[in-house]
């Protein structure tokens, strides 16, 4: 599985759009990117996950580069409860049943 | 639909015992995944049972084991419980075939004293 990174937190002000970026430059041709956020004691969320093709659904858009080393989760309006931590996971998927959770970026939405 | 349950909620468990958690899936779904999380660890992949069997497995010790029924829910179980086993144990479900979304549980936290 390709490992991704990204960065530890990120802050962002109600209303305004979020976007939080990963790094998996080793992704390989038949993974995909997956992101899941976990509200805080609550079990982890799928959001959106993705290919090589930019993707939107009503929680997220996912936009991912063309060479696939990087992809950024965009929330258009954040609000509070969308306060949480992040988690982009590449990963070859035939069930996405097995899935690498790194740490993370935990956004905090503000006032 | 009913979202995936897990039971017990809070668990507080002595060195040395062992427990079962509890998963039931959503109606449907076939697949059961279990993860540990732990602040120093973070979330990790224990296994994943489907149909019955085991179809896929993490890097954990022979202590922590599961199984699944023909109804598809799921227990996991904990033999000689170490303090290093206090986490949040999260079941996750998702439905046949080609999918690309869990559902995960709200999650039974475990402590070991």
């Amino acid at each position: 599985d390709a490992k991704t990174t990204q960065p530890p937190s990120m802050d962002c002000a109600e209303g305004r759009a979020a976007n939080l970026p990963c790094n998996h430059s080793t992704i390989s041709g038949n993974e995909y990117v997956y992101w899941y956020r976990q509200i805080h004691s609550q079990g982890p969320q799928y959001i959106i996950h993705g290919l090589k093709n930019n993707e939107t659904n009503e929680m997220a858009s996912l936009i991912i580069t063309e060479d696939r080393k990087s992809s950024t989760l965009i929330l258009p309006h954040a609000t509070l409860r969308d306060t949480a931590v992040y988690y982009c996971i590449a990963d070859y998927t035939g069930t996405a049943s097995k899935l690498t959770f790194g740490t993370g970026t935990r956004l905090q939405v503000t006032l | 639909k009913a979202g995936v349950t897990q039971t017990p909620r809070y668990l507080i468990k002595t060195r040395g015992q062992q427990v079962t958690l509890s998963c039931s899936p959503i109606s449907g779904h076939r697949s059961v995944s279990w993860y540990q999380q732990t602040p120093g660890q973070g979330l990790q992949f224990l296994f994943e049972y489907f149909s019955e069997t085991q179809r896929n497995k993490g890097n954990f010790p022979g202590r922590f084991s599961g199984r699944q029924f023909s109804n598809s829910r799921s227990e996991m179980n904990v033999s000689t419980l170490e303090l290093g086993d206090s986490a949040l144990y999260l079941c996750a479900s998702s439905a046949a075939g080609f999918t690309y979304e869990q559902y995960f549980g709200p999650g039974t936290r475990l402590t070991v004293t």
